[in-house]
């Protein structure tokens, strides 16, 4: 079984500042990690995935994720919010089942960048 | 351009109407699904599948059937639409190494 909890639903944040969004996971297997972006009235982008390598990860737009077995997190975090940030964000989770399995998400953090 | 492409883009059902949205990728992943998203509650998966010929049920499966009979296309049908299943749905396609999305389809049951 496998589940990812995203706390806090919306994030506001001043451009300029550090954007934080929280994501812990539970899963049975080792797990591999995503965040998605989604901007209104888009689909889902891949921002960064942890696949069992390196535990810092570094995705697209400055973004970055650390992967803590020991408190089975996977925060994203950029050093310094931008307008264009603004969006909705995914944490989830598969299992290493094979080279496929279920990929479970959170119920996303919408994110706000202010002036 | 490679990736996974959904049809319709918008659609209108009448409460007891069928229809299928379909979803084709060209990238020769083994695994596809489908998921939907509501408000608050992020994407719930409704099927997926691990190959041709298999198929699983996810969180969400109730009032929807797929069939896969080639790699390349996932089909969702829904057998007698409810306004319950009014939702934005995506299809994915990928592997443990990324998944890709599809665009999206908005549905509405009135």
């Amino acid at each position: 079984a496998q589940s990812v909890t995203q706390l806090g639903s919306h994030v506001s944040v001043s451009e300029g500042a550090l954007v934080l969004l929280r994501c812990n996971y539970s899963s049975s297997v080792p797990p591999y990690l995503f965040w998605y972006v989604q901007y209104p009235n888009q689909g889902l982008q891949l921002l960064l995935k942890y696949t069992s390598a390196a535990t810092l990860v570094k995705g697209i737009n400055g973004f970055e994720a650390e992967f803590k077995k020991s408190e089975t997190s996977f925060h994203l975090t950029k050093p310094s919010a931008h307008m264009r940030d603004a969006a909705e964000y995914f944490c989830a989770v598969s299992g290493l089942t094979g080279t496929a399995s279920k990929l479970t998400f959170g119920t996303g953090t919408r994110l706000q960048v202010t002036l | 351009n490679a990736g996974v492409t959904q049809t319709p883009k918008f659609q209108v059902l009448k409460t007891g109407q069928s229809m299928t949205l379909q979803c084709a990728q060209d990238m020769n992943h083994e695994y596809m699904s489908w998921y939907r998203q509501d408000p608050g509650m992020g994407l719930r998966l409704i099927h997926y599948s691990v190959g041709a010929g298999i198929t699983d049920q996810g969180e969400v499966p109730n009032g929807y059937n797929v069939s896969r009979s080639t790699t390349e296309d996932f089909p969702l049908r829904l057998l007698s639409a409810a306004p319950s299943q009014t939702s934005v749905y995506f299809c994915a396609s990928g592997s443990n190494y990324g998944y890709t999305f599809g665009s999206g389809t908005r549905l509405t049951v009135v």
